[in-house]
C-alpha cells in the first residue's frame, strides 16, 4: 500500500500480558516515530528512529516500553507487563528525510488493557 | 506540563464562514509548526506548516499565522465546508515533538 500501515488495529490485553504493535512505514522513508494518544488528548511523542538507529527514546514512559527497527523499515513497539494506564491509541508515523519534515501517520492501534 | 496548548476543545462554525483554530506554545527554541487534521479511527493527516522565518503561510482555503512574540499560531479556514469537520492538532517540531490537545471543529451546513 501507499500509506503507513499498523497492525493490529485493535488489541485487547489482560493486565500483565505482553503486547507487540507493528508499523509498516512508507517504503523508503528514513524517519519513523511512535506516539501514544490517550482519550481526549493530543498524541504524545514516544520515540524516533532514523533508519535503524533509535535517536530519541525520551518519551517512552517506562522501561516496560521497548521499540525496535532492526532493518530500518518495519518497526515494532513492545509493551511488557501491560497496565491499565497503557490503554491508548498508538500512532506510528514516517517521513522521507529530516524529522522536521511533515510526518505521514498510520491509522493507529487501539490498545485496551483490562 | 503541556508545552503546546489548544485552549478551545471544540468550535462550531456555519458553512461558508471562517474557522479560526488557535495554538499557544511555551518553548520558542523549536521553530517549525505543522497543523494536522484527524477523522475518527484514522491517523492525523498533514494540512499546512510554517517555520519561524515566516509569519504567514497560505495554501488554498488554509492559512497559518505565526506570532512569535506572543508564542501563538492560528489556522484559518475560509470558507469552511462540512467536510472540514474533524479534530485539528498543532505540532511543534525541533529536536522534540509536541502536539497540542486538539480542537474539534464542526462545520454546520
Amino acid at each position: 500500500g501507499a500509506g503507513v500501515s499498523q497492525s493490529p488495529r485493535y488489541k485487547v490485553a489482560k493486565r500483565g500480558q505482553d503486547v507487540a504493535l507493528r508499523c509498516d512505514p512508507i517504503s523508503g522513508h528514513v524517519s519513523l516515530f511512535w506516539y501514544q494518544q490517550a482519550l481526549g488528548q493530543g498524541p504524545e511523542f514516544l520515540t524516533y528512529f532514523q533508519n535503524e538507529a533509535q535517536l530519541d527514546k525520551s518519551g517512552l514512559p517506562s522501561d516496560r516500553f521497548f521499540a525496535e527497527r532492526p532493518e530500518g523499515s518495519v518497526s515494532t513497539l513492545k509493551i511488557q507487563r501491560t497496565q491499565q494506564e497503557d490503554s491508548a491509541v498508538y500512532l506510528c508515523a514516517s517521513s522521507p528525510g529530516s524529522p522536521a519534515g511533515y510526518q505521514f501517520f498510520g491509522p493507529g492501534t487501539r490498545l485496551t488493557v483490562l | 506540563d503541556q508545552q503546546v496548548k489548544q485552549n478551545s476543545p471544540s468550535l462550531s462554525v456555519q458553512e461558508g464562514r471562517i474557522s479560526i483554530l488557535n495554538c499557544d506554545y511555551t518553548n520558542s527554541m523549536f521553530d517549525y509548526f505543522l497543523w494536522y487534521k484527524k477523522y475518527p479511527a484514522e491517523g492525523p493527516t498533514f494540512l499546512i506548516s510554517i517555520s519561524s522565518i515566516k509569519d504567514k503561510n497560505e495554501d488554498g482555503r488554509f492559512t497559518v499565522f505565526l506570532n512569535k512574540s506572543a508564542k501563538h499560531l492560528s489556522l484559518h479556514i475560509v470558507p469552511s465546508q462540512p467536510g472540514d469537520s474533524a479534530v485539528y492538532f498543532c505540532l511543534q517540531v525541533g529536536n522534540q515533538f509536541y502536539f497540542g490537545t486538539g480542537t474539534s471543529l464542526t462545520v454546520i451546513p
